[in-house]
């Protein structure tokens, strides 16, 4: 089982400060890595795709690189709507997982 | 754009099997991957498994003794069978669309194991 390791856990931010969050793998998994808000009571939402991929109707602000076992969600201008849980997810492997996720609260 | 709802009974109890249904609209279910995830109340994603239309399936090793995913392509519909169900199979349950990756997703419906 490839496991994701988010950090960190949770981050308090004040609005328009850039926020970033990274994800590794427990093994390399090529660029085949995704990444998922989550706001409270509703279903997660594409972020980006295969690593740095933009998702049509995602804000610019949100982005995305990394390769083999490191990755990275930036959040440029952090914005009072972007409080929400963000997962990372791998489909490298025939066992998808997800990251524990990163909760990120607004100041 | 496609939108993909799921069914079943909110309640199930222990040693039950739970059954859920998601209903595919906007478009075919003829492709693609259909995959199902969870969610314990308050933790992480959990992904449980995908069956491709053709019925070829893919499942989370440690839930593979108790899952079966199946598609009625006739429906537009696919469906998840979990057995002998405990608390800790508590969790909302979302249906998803995948190419690639789960991209289209259900509002999830939450399924409570308890007596």
């Amino acid at each position: 089982e490839i496991v994701l390791t988010q950090s960190p856990d949770f981050q308090s931010v004040t609005p328009k400060e850039k926020v970033t969050i990274t994800c590794r793998a427990s093994q390399s998994i090529g660029s085949s890595l995704h990444w998922y808000q989550q706001k409270p009571d509703q279903s997660p939402k594409l972020l980006i795709k295969y690593a740095s991929q933009s998702i049509s109707g995602v804000p610019s602000r949100f982005s995305g690189s990394g390769s083999g076992t490191d990755f990275t969600l930036t959040i440029n201008s952090l914005e009072a709507e972007d409080a929400a849980t963000y997962y990372c997810h791998q489909s490298s492997s025939l066992l998808w997982t997800f990251g524990q996720g990163t909760k990120v609260e607004i100041k | 754009q496609v939108q993909l709802q799921e069914s079943g009974p909110g309640l199930v109890k222990p040693s039950e099997t739970l059954s859920l249904t998601c209903t595919v609209s906007g478009g075919s279910i003829s492709s693609y991957y259909w995959s199902w995830i969870r969610q314990p109340p308050g933790k992480g994603l959990e992904w449980i498994g995908y069956i491709y239309y053709s019925g070829s399936t893919n499942y989370n090793p440690s839930l593979k003794s108790r899952v079966t995913i199946s598609v009625d392509t006739s429906k537009n519909q696919f469906s998840l069978k979990l057995s002998s169900v405990t608390a800790a199979d508590t969790a909302v349950y979302y249906c998803a669309r995948a190419d690639g990756m789960p991209r289209y997703w259900g509002q999830g419906t939450l399924v409570t194991v308890s007596s």
